[in-house]
């Protein structure tokens, strides 16, 4: 069975630009979530999606952070603009049903200069 | 005050060692609980669920004290292999938002 799916897995931006992540699911996940981990720290959840519905938002920095999940498959994660302390990695997880195992993929390490 | 708490460590500990970790949550109303291992650099991988009668996967041991609010993992038998980091996990059931510890970090030394 495929596991997470997560590209890039490596970006360097500089502060102000935008960058984009991409996740694809465990085949059948219908919960998604991105998570965001900064060096040294637990895995700090940042959007939840049921399938292309947002279950919980409370955690992202909405002033330059957005999530969607069209489709209710693959979802996508932006930053716009970034800056220094986005620098982290950034987890997708996905698990079958909310509250269940989850999955996590390889993550996107994402370095702001 | 957080919701999930773990003691960071670092726990250095030689090979055939017991080592146990400890690790509080502040939501009574959690329903969930898990143990993750995080390998330097790479994602965090489900070690064992715990259940309220505590349970057991070969070297490990999880148990879960609601009363006092906490879960431990006991690993007997300590092996290199098992270097890394222990990250505890709490699912609250209100908007089954899980909370993820700051992780405990082990090194078996040989």
């Amino acid at each position: 069975e495929a596991g997470v799916a997560q590209s890039p897995r490596y970006k360097i931006i500089e502060k102000r630009q935008s960058v984009a992540f991409w996740c694809n699911p465990i085949s059948g996940h219908a919960t998604l979530y991105w998570y965001q981990q900064i060096l040294g720290q637990g895995p700090k959840l940042l959007i939840q999606f049921q399938n292309n519905g947002v279950v919980d938002d409370s955690q992202l920095p909405k002033d330059r952070f957005s999530a969607e999940r069209l489709k209710g498959v693959d979802s996508t994660l932006k930053i716009q603009p970034a800056k220094l302390e986005d620098s982290a990695v950034y987890l997708c997880a996905s698990s079958l049903v909310p509250g269940e195992t989850q999955y996590f993929g390889p993550g996107t390490r994402l370095l702001v200069l | 005050r957080k919701e999930v708490e773990q003691d960071p460590g670092p726990f250095n500990v030689p090979e055939g060692a017991t080592v146990a970790f400890n690790c509080t949550y502040s939501n009574s109303a959690s329903q969930s609980f898990f143990w993750y291992r995080q390998d330097c650099r790479k994602e965090p991988k489900l070690l064992m669920s715990v259940y309220s009668s505590g349970n057991e996967d070969g070297r490990f041991t999880a148990q879960l004290n609601r009363a006092s609010q906490y879960i431990s993992l006991l690993i007997r038998d300590s092996k290199l292999s098992d270097s890394a980091t222990y990250l505890c996990v709490v699912n609250s059931r209100t908007g089954n938002q899980f909370y993820f510890g700051t992780g405990t970090s082990l090194t078996v030394i040989p």
